[in-house]
């Protein structure tokens, strides 16, 4: 009863080829979060959805773009993977509430870029 | 702006035996929120803690006790009963932002082992 579920868990692709990563949720949660983190690193948050509403972290690079169809779902596009973006890409739902609101993450996808 | 700081990047433990894991944090906020979360090597990161910094009891949930000291701006984790399943990456974070939609600030994190 997964209710992040982050597909695929392994993706590889080429330098400059770009590639989807989906997320979906079940908990019917406002909010939409993607972090990437690198290999013994934080994560860090690159955007998010407020409902319908995007958010861009400031030092997000311009290579990365977000979708959200509907309250299910959440894509990140890599429109020209470089070797750098080589990662692991978490999303993350919260509720858009106040108080004690918790961020639910999936299982992430590991990205590599040959 | 907020920061979190984790000193201990590994920590061995022995099985059934109760461990703490350090967190620091600095905000110039009245109101704000701590949490910890596990990634084990899988990758996923599980909620396992939050603390409310209104809150006047320290949190628990099961094993796992928050220890809040708020003048000291820490918020250590106590993990009880340590079982091997328990290794894996542990972050602690805080929430920065005031509206809904708030992102988290994530220490750099404490890899814990446990042995048997």
């Amino acid at each position: 009863d997964a209710m992040v579920i982050q597909n695929p868990r392994y993706q590889v692709t080429q330098f400059g080829k770009p590639v989807t990563l989906s997320c979906s949720q079940t908990l019917n949660h406002n909010v939409m979060y993607w972090y990437q983190q690198k290999s013994s690193q934080a994560p860090k948050l690159l955007f998010h959805y407020y409902d319908k509403d995007f958010n861009n972290e400031a030092d997000t690079p311009d290579n990365f773009q977000s979708r959200r169809p509907n309250t299910s779902f959440c894509f990140l596009d890599i429109r020209s993977p470089g070797l750098g973006d080589a990662a692991m890409y978490l999303c993350a739902t919260s509720a858009g509430q106040l108080a004690k609101n918790i961020q639910y993450f999936g299982a992430g996808t590991r990205l590599s870029v040959l | 702006a907020q920061k979190i700081t984790q000193t201990q990047p590994g920590m061995f433990v022995q099985e059934k035996e109760a461990v703490t894991l350090d967190c620091t944090y600095d905000t110039s906020d009245q109101s704000y929120g701590l949490f910890w979360y596990k990634q084990p090597s899988s990758g996923e990161m599980i909620f396992l803690i939050y603390q409310g910094s209104y809150d006047e009891q320290n949190a628990t949930e099961g094993r796992y006790s928050l220890n809040f000291q708020k003048a000291r701006k820490s918020a250590n984790l106590v993990i009880s009963a340590s079982q091997l399943g328990d290794s894996a990456m542990y972050f602690c974070a805080m929430r920065e932002g005031k509206d809904s939609s708030y992102k988290l600030i994530f220490g750099s994190g404490t890899r814990l082992l446990v042995r048997p």
